[in-house]
């Protein structure tokens, strides 16, 4: 079936150091990629999406660029901050189905 | 910016008794769900609803469980007879329309413990 896989954590940065945060996906067609975050004690988020190859999703400082080649949708930013320590999930859904398919989570610690 | 409005935040109850977690969707969203995470697990989907029936439903969602839109505001998800292991964070979230497009809005939340 369809599946998310990410480097699992815990990952643990600088204050201002590059962040990536590998995801990678199995689908039979062409899904919809999001990366959702989690701050500590709250719900989900959603950071970014792209719902086509070669598209960009950005927020915050947070970018990730849909790969159909190699299947991939990692998230980047360049200069991390405390306040971005969370756990961090990319996800998937196709149009076949309505529902997110998660992957199992980054947890990310920045430190000062 | 409007949200998914989970109720209550942290739910204590005993094995076996009736729980009713509740949820006010965004106004104008048609499509709901409920997900849950069991500590350090993944986020697994349980059913989604549309037009006042469920349109898909997982394996985890078995006869225990049952969702309703009593009152065109607010959207439950009842579990009849609790167990140890229905012990997790539950997460409501809503749609405009297809997700694929349009994206999902996730509440903060209830964290259901059985005991």
């Amino acid at each position: 079936g369809d599946s998310v896989t990410q480097m699992e954590g815990p990952v643990t940065l600088s204050e201002e150091a590059f962040l990536t945060i590998n995801c990678t996906y199995t689908a039979t067609g062409y899904p919809s990629l999001f990366w959702y975050v989690q701050y500590p004690g709250e719900g989900l988020q959603l950071l970014l999406k792209a719902t086509k190859a070669d598209d960009k999703g950005s927020n915050k400082g947070f970018e990730a660029t849909y790969r159909k080649e190699t299947t991939s949708f990692h998230l980047e930013k360049g200069s991390v901050q405390v306040s971005d320590s969370a756990v961090y999930f990319c996800a998937l859904c196709m149009a076949s189905y309505d529902k997110v398919i998660f992957g199992p989570g980054t947890s990310l610690s920045v430190i000062p | 910016e409007p949200e998914v409005t989970q109720t209550p935040s942290h739910q204590v109850t005993q094995m076996g008794q009736e729980v009713i977690l509740r949820c006010v969707p965004i106004s104008n969203h048609l499509y709901f769900y409920w997900y849950r995470q069991i500590l350090g697990q993944k986020v697994e989907f349980l059913v989604s609803f549309y037009n006042n029936e469920i349109s898909e439903k997982s394996e985890i969602f078995d006869d225990q469980f049952s969702v309703e839109r009593p009152d065109g505001s607010n959207f439950t998800l009842k579990i009849r007879s609790t167990k140890l292991e229905d012990s997790a964070m539950y997460f409501c979230a809503s749609s405009e329309g297809q997700g694929f497009i349009y994206g999902y809005t996730f509440g903060s939340g209830t964290r259901l413990t059985v005991v």
